[in-house]
């Protein structure tokens, strides 16, 4: 059963472009969570999906950043106009359906963003 | 919302020592608990959790955490330690509240060197 995966693994954008951060969950799981880690910091929510719906995105920073979970193929973290200050370790995690077990999240092994 | 507190950002320790990493958080409801690793350009691995039942819980290599409420604690520890445990070691908390997004929150992580 594969993990969670992330691509691309390391991405470079100059400022002002678009970065497109893409994630598939586990196989079975419907519910995926970005988070974010800026050096030297621990991991802070960005936004909880489920197929085709928003659930949560008060971690979101107002502009140039969106995420969707379409019905077929992988989540995507967009953001737009990519400045300096987005440089940072950008992790997708998904849990599986159902109760009881929604709260363990499994993460993949993170999309590295550097603005330059 | 909720807080975690990790005080120790760094901690050395020889081999086969114990060692214990510190966790504190802060809630207004019930909570669940998670310690995650995070080996050196890799994504977060799911340690151990508390959810309910025995306040002492125990992963498969021989960490174990207790949930302490009046402490507001989920100290982690091992007895003796590898070489290879050496990682980021990051507590986090989610809260238990039924129908509430189940974003997790991470302390600033703590990074364990675990020398020969």
């Amino acid at each position: 059963n594969a993990g969670v995966m992330q691509n691309p693994r390391h991405l470079v954008r100059r400022r002002g472009q678009e970065a497109r951060l893409r994630c598939s969950p586990m196989k079975g799981h419907s519910h995926v969570y970005w988070y974010r880690q800026l050096p030297e910091e621990g991991l802070k929510f960005m936004v909880y999906l489920q197929k085709e719906n928003i659930i949560d995105e008060s971690g979101m920073p107002k502009e140039r950043f969106s995420a969707e979970f379409p019905k077929e193929g992988p989540s995507i973290l967009r953001i737009q106009q990519v400045v300096r200050g987005d440089s940072a370790a950008y992790f997708c995690a998904s849990s599986p359906p159902g109760t009881g077990r929604t709260y363990e999240q499994y993460f993949g092994p993170g999309t590295r963003l550097t603005v330059t | 919302a909720q807080s975690v507190t990790q005080l120790d950002s760094q901690v050395p320790v020889f081999e086969e020592a114990p060692v214990e990493l510190r966790c504190n958080y802060s809630s207004s409801v019930s909570v669940y608990l998670f310690w995650y690793v995070q080996y050196p350009n890799q994504g977060l691995q799911l340690l151990l959790k508390y959810l309910s039942g025995s306040t002492l819980v125990e992963s498969i290599n021989g960490f174990e955490a207790e949930f302490n409420k009046s402490q507001t604690s989920f100290h982690l520890r091992k007895p003796s330690v590898h070489i290879s445990d050496t990682a980021e070691y990051f507590c986090a908390v989610s809260d238990r509240l039924s129908g509430s997004a189940r974003q997790l929150t991470f302390g600033s992580g703590t990074q364990l060197t675990v020398l020969p």
